[in-house]
């Protein structure tokens, strides 16, 4: 199975901060990678899909990408109803796996 | 509008076995898998598997291949998970999610509780 390793597993930040979230992946899984936004009632949003290409209606300070096996998602200025959970999910092979979660939270 | 419905909660005893639907609709309901995904009371998501539901053909993590089956009725436009042999270990909430770049779009989850 292929292990995707998220950090941080929890992010303190402040309004308007700029963040990255990380998974790295354990085996080559290309372009495969999608970042979900969790709230905390348990709703669950795509955000980022194919690693960098950003959904319809998410707002543009969301962005996705790659260096080598880390995939990144970055918020480029933090507003308030961005403190929930992101999680990332490899498709590139079966049993599709997720990261185990970054939670952020405001300082 | 793509929606996925599905009950908000459900209550069994050990040992017993449940049907979880997710009703989809505003899209074509054959035209993508279906995939079922476990969340645990403060953990992570896990993918549990997927369903064709032009012609019901699945796919399982290995670790839910003897906890969980998927079926669909494409006259209702609705997929089924049933899970057996239930223990505390399968209180969760599962959720559906379906496209065609991967989990687009997501039920809102049925919380699953396992009690006596």
């Amino acid at each position: 199975d292929i292990q995707m390793t998220q950090s941080p597993s929890s992010l303190s930040a402040s309004l308007g901060e700029r963040v990255s979230l990380t998974c790295r992946a354990s085996q080559d899984i290309g372009s495969s990678l999608n970042w979900l936004q969790q709230e905390p009632d348990g709703t669950i949003k795509r955000l980022i899909y194919a690693t960098s290409s950003l959904d319809s209606g998410v707002p543009k300070r969301f962005s996705g990408s790659r260096s080598g096996s880390d995939y990144s998602l970055t918020i480029s200025s933090l507003e308030s109803e961005d403190f929930v959970d992101y999680y990332c999910l490899q498709y590139a092979s079966s049993p599709l796996t997720f990261g185990a979660g970054t939670k952020l939270e405001l300082k | 509008q793509v929606q996925l419905q599905q009950p908000g909660a459900e209550l069994v005893k050990p040992g017993a076995s449940v049907k979880l639907s997710c009703k989809a609709s505003g899209y074509t309901f054959t035209s993508y898998w279906m995939h079922w995904v476990k969340q645990r009371p403060g953990q992570g998501l896990e993918w549990i598997g997927e369903i064709n539901p032009s012609n019901g053909r699945t796919n399982y993590n290995e670790k839910f291949k003897s906890k969980a089956t998927l079926t669909v009725d494409k006259s209702s436009s609705t997929a089924y998970m049933q899970l057996s042999s239930l223990t505390s270990e399968d209180s969760a909430v599962y959720y559906c999610a379906m496209g065609g770049n991967y989990f687009d779009y997501w039920g809102q989850g049925t919380t699953l509780t396992v009690s006596s």
